[in-house]
């Protein structure tokens, strides 16, 4: 079937606009994660579900993000007041099971926050 | 704390020569470990992994990574090098319960021709 679909692919926000970034899995995937790529870097850990729960936040980089999945498929990662600094790539990656499996990523968000 | 650590930032070969890429890692027990390719605007493509058994694993596109426990290594290769293998590539680790990966700065490959 079909991978990890994100959108949108492109985003423009203005500082201090709210944003939403949709994920789609892989059909049937339990474990969902969202990462950050910055400019340059590698992609870092922001969020982890298994199927609706939420189950590690500790990546998230301040209060203004929010991520849910409410109904264990699609998720969304919501950033609130945006700053220049969440200017980055968002990648959503699913995996089948939980704990150790190889993750199928989606092409990502490009955020560009003016 | 768990890292992995690419050294290189940027590597040119030339088209047909060989390659090879480092990885370190630093995890409290062996890790699972991957490695990943990104084009300029893409998403990352899983090349090859290893969790366990034989130390050399094959991949996609004609690379491979050795897995080397004593130097905590796990470097990729690959025999020959095509113009299209130009992309950044990403070593990651991936341990505990849950399963998020830790990844490396990356390294940027040209080919000249």
């Amino acid at each position: 079937g079909a991978g990890v679909s994100q959108s949108p692919r492109y985003k423009v926000a203005k500082r201090g606009q709210d944003v939403a970034l949709r994920c789609d899995p892989i059909s049937g995937h339990v474990s969902l994660f969202w990462y950050q790529q910055a400019l340059g870097q590698g992609p870092e850990f922001l969020t982890y579900f298994q199927n609706e729960a939420q189950l590690d936040k500790s990546g998230l980089p301040s209060d203004r993000f929010f991520a849910e999945r409410p109904e264990g498929s699609v998720s969304t990662l919501k950033i609130q007041r945006t700053q220049q600094e969440d200017s980055a790539v968002y990648l959503c990656a699913s995996s089948l099971g939980q704990g150790q499996e190889t993750q199928y990523f989606g092409p990502g968000t490009r955020l560009l926050v003016l | 704390a768990q890292s992995v650590t690419q050294p290189d930032i940027h590597i040119t070969v030339s088209e047909g020569a060989s390659l090879e890429l480092r990885c370190n890692y630093s995890y409290g027990a062996t890790p699972y470990l991957f490695w990943y390719v990104q084009s300029p605007g893409q998403g990352l493509q899983l090349l090859l992994k290893y969790f366990s058994g034989d130390t050399l694993v094959q991949g996609i596109k004609g690379f491979e990574a050795e897995f080397k426990r004593s130097q905590s290594s796990f470097n990729l290769r690959k025999p020959s090098v095509h113009w299209s293998d130009a992309a950044e590539y990403f070593c990651a680790g991936q341990g505990g319960s849950q399963g998020n990966l830790i990844f490396g700065k990356g390294t940027k490959l040209s080919v000249k021709p």
